[in-house]
Parts: structure tokens; C-alpha cells; sequence
């Protein structure tokens, strides 16, 4: 079993639509949570980042964490064509930053205008 | 602020030679990584530097990768020999003391 689980996708929905994007993780010793979104043939970059249970909301995009179900997710709300790309969970022990990261496959999403 | 900086871009060898890739890292950024992304997964950890000290490199294959931080900033990244299943998209990240890792655009290595 890997250490965090995430569908692959591909996952396309119309522009405007409230997308959902989830990953569930078998460590209960991870800590900081990170959602990352990486365009085609680009590195990928940090979208949001949560510690613990909870929600974080910013702008557009919100971020759950239920530490108790192993679950977390991403949503965005009114998507975008300029949303298309892969979105990254990722997972740490103990610190933000110096810390390697356990990334989920990814979900590659797609916004059809 | 420039971003972490790769290169080469992209790579095409032959299986069994080598390759070298090299990364400059965000300036004042102490730890370095290089993480493998094969196609249509996400990115694996080789390897961490804290300055010029290793701090993982567990998931290294060590018979034939190996990676280097000069002085505490560039660092190299080097395959030898190389294997088709090392075929994949390399990154190179950096991150401050508590703060978020930044990733370059990754070198495509392709090994035929």
C-alpha cells in the first residue's frame, strides 16, 4: 500500500463548476498537508498548505484536512481554464519546510470553457 | 527573486552511459533536493542536503546515482550508468528554515 493514495484522473469539468480533488494517506504521523499544482513540462508549485485538522480557505481554492479519516481534499470553486493543470498532495512529519515530502500521483484536471 | 535553475532542460542517452545534471538553488535557500518524477507519478525524494551535509538520501540508488552540493549552493546531480527505468523528469527544489519548497522546471531525462 502506498503511504498516500490519489486518483490519477483525468478528471474534466465544465468552466464554473465546483471541483473536488481528494487523497487519503495510510501515516497517521503526517503533520502539514500541502496541496501543489503543476502545469505541463513545469516544476510544481505550492498552492496552499494546511497543519493538522482543519480548514484553510484562499480565495478561490479551499483545503480540508480530517486527520481522524486519513482524508484530505481540495476544492475549487467557479474553475477556470487557467485551472487545468495537475494537482499534487503532499505530506510531511513534522516541519514546513526542510522536510522531504511524500506526494501523492497527482490528478490531472481539466476545465472545459 | 530568481527561481531555482536547472539544466539541462532535456536529456536523451543511451542506457548504460552517464548523466549529469545540475541544479542552482533560490540564494540563502540551506536545504536542497532532488526528487524523481517518473511519468504519471508524483515526485519520489532521492535525496536532501542541509548546506553541504546530506541529510536523506535513503531512497537513493546508490550502485549507480550519486549527487553532490558544492560549497553549500550548486548541486549535481550524476547516473552512472544510466537504465531505461531511469527515465523520467528530474527536479531540483530549495526551501528556507519553516518554509515552502521551490521547485525548478525539472530536466527530462529520456534513456533509449
Amino acid at each position: 500500500q502506498k503511504e498516500v493514495e490519489q486518483d490519477p484522473g483525468p478528471l474534466s469539468v465544465p468552466e464554473g463548476a465546483i471541483v473536488s480533488l481528494n487523497c487519503t494517506y495510510s501515516n497517521s504521523a503526517f503533520q502539514y498537508f500541502m496541496w501543489y499544482r503543476q502545469y505541463s513540462r513545469k516544476g510544481p508549485e505550492l498552492l496552499m498548505y494546511t497543519y493538522s485538522s482543519g480548514n484553510k480557505e484562499d480565495g478561490r481554492f479551499t483545503a480540508q484536512v480530517d486527520k481522524s479519516s486519513k482524508y484530505i481534499s481540495l476544492f475549487i470553486r467557479d474553475s477556470q481554464p487557467s485551472d487545468s493543470a495537475t494537482y499534487l498532495c503532499a505530506m510531511s512529519l513534522s516541519n514546513f519546510g526542510n522536510e522531504k515530502l511524500t506526494f501523492g500521483t497527482g490528478t490531472r484536471l481539466t476545465i472545459i470553457p | 527573486e530568481a527561481g531555482v535553475a536547472q539544466s539541462p532542460r532535456y536529456k536523451i542517452i543511451e542506457k548504460r552511459q552517464s548523466v549529469a545534471f545540475w541544479c542552482n538553488p533560490i540564494s540563502g535557500h540551506a536545504t536542497l533536493y532532488w526528487y524523481q518524477q517518473i511519468l504519471g507519478q508524483g515526485p519520489k525524494l532521492l535525496i536532501q542536503f542541509q548546506n553541504n551535509g546530506v541529510v536523506d538520501d535513503s531512497q537513493l540508488p546508490k550502485d549507480r546515482f550519486s549527487a553532490e552540493r558544492l560549497k553549500g549552493v550548486d548541486s549535481t546531480l550524476k547516473i552512472q550508468p544510466a537504465k531505461l527505468e531511469d527515465s523520467a523528469v528530474y527536479l531540483c527544489a530549495s526551501s528556507p528554515p519553516r518554509g515552502e519548497a521551490f521547485f525548478g522546471q525539472g530536466t527530462r531525462l529520456t534513456v533509449v
